[in-house]
């Protein structure tokens, strides 16, 4: 059970599109629809971001995508705007009721 | 309105136990699949473990290097749900979150309650 493989940081200016990786194996990412990305400002609880994939719950800004291409999903923040600035996790399901979490990604808007 | 408030956190002593609690309200809790997520001070969230509903078995599960030490239970007429901590290591300290799951997600979290192992 290894955590999936995200970049520790990624950055953009005001206006400009991030896109995290989170690359899993054949068991989880790849095998399952069951992908998450979740917020999370310091001292905050995270907040999900993009729920199976690529859908986007009530309230999410459609500046949030999120997509999969084998064993990797990807979260695109497109438009970047000061309160992206936060630390993004990638969740998966890896089968026999097992999740799985990145390690996280700091996302800087310059 | 689905909320999660967690409870029970403290200080303890490697080798001990602590009982975490997640009040749930706005929802039936035994309907419900919950899990617990930690994180540990300055890293990032680990899948502790899960609970299905009542109506898809109550099947439990456990991430490995808990397993055989933590123990999740609801009690239905408190719609509450815990987590027992026993055999505690010191790099069990963390924030300690409940989340009621939907379709593999998780969109409901609690403020946490923080957990230090320590002697």
């Amino acid at each position: 059970q290894s955590a999936l493989t995200q970049p520790p940081s990624a950055s953009g200016s005001p206006g400009q599109s991030v896109t995290i990786p989170c690359t899993g194996t054949s068991s989880d990412v790849g095998g399952y629809n069951y992908v998450s990305w979740y917020q999370q400002h310091p001292g905050k609880a995270p907040k999900v971001m993009i729920s199976e994939v690529n859908k986007r719950p009530s309230g999410v800004p459609d500046r949030f995508s999120g997509s999969k291409s084998g064993n990797t999903a990807f979260l695109t923040v497109s438009g970047l705007q000061p309160e992206d600035e936060a630390d993004y996790y990638c969740s998966s399901y890896a089968g026999r009721n097992i999740y799985l979490f990145g390690a996280g990604t700091t996302v800087t808007v310059l | 309105e689905v909320q999660l408030v967690e409870s029970g956190g403290g200080l303890e002593k490697p080798g001990g136990s602590l009982r975490l609690s997640c009040s749930a309200s706005g929802f039936t809790l035994s309907n419900a699949w919950m899990n617990w997520v930690r994180q540990a001070p300055g890293k990032g969230l680990e899948w502790v473990g899960l609970i299905k509903s009542k109506g898809d078995g109550g099947t439990i599960d456990y991430a490995a290097p808990v397993k055989g030490r933590f123990t999740i239970s609801r009690d239905e007429s408190k719609n509450t749900l815990y987590l027992q901590m026993d055999g505690l290591k010191t790099e069990d300290t963390a924030m300690y979150y409940c989340t009621k799951e939907e379709s593999g997600s998780h969109p409901y979290w609690g403020q946490g309650t923080l957990v230090t192992v320590s002697s």
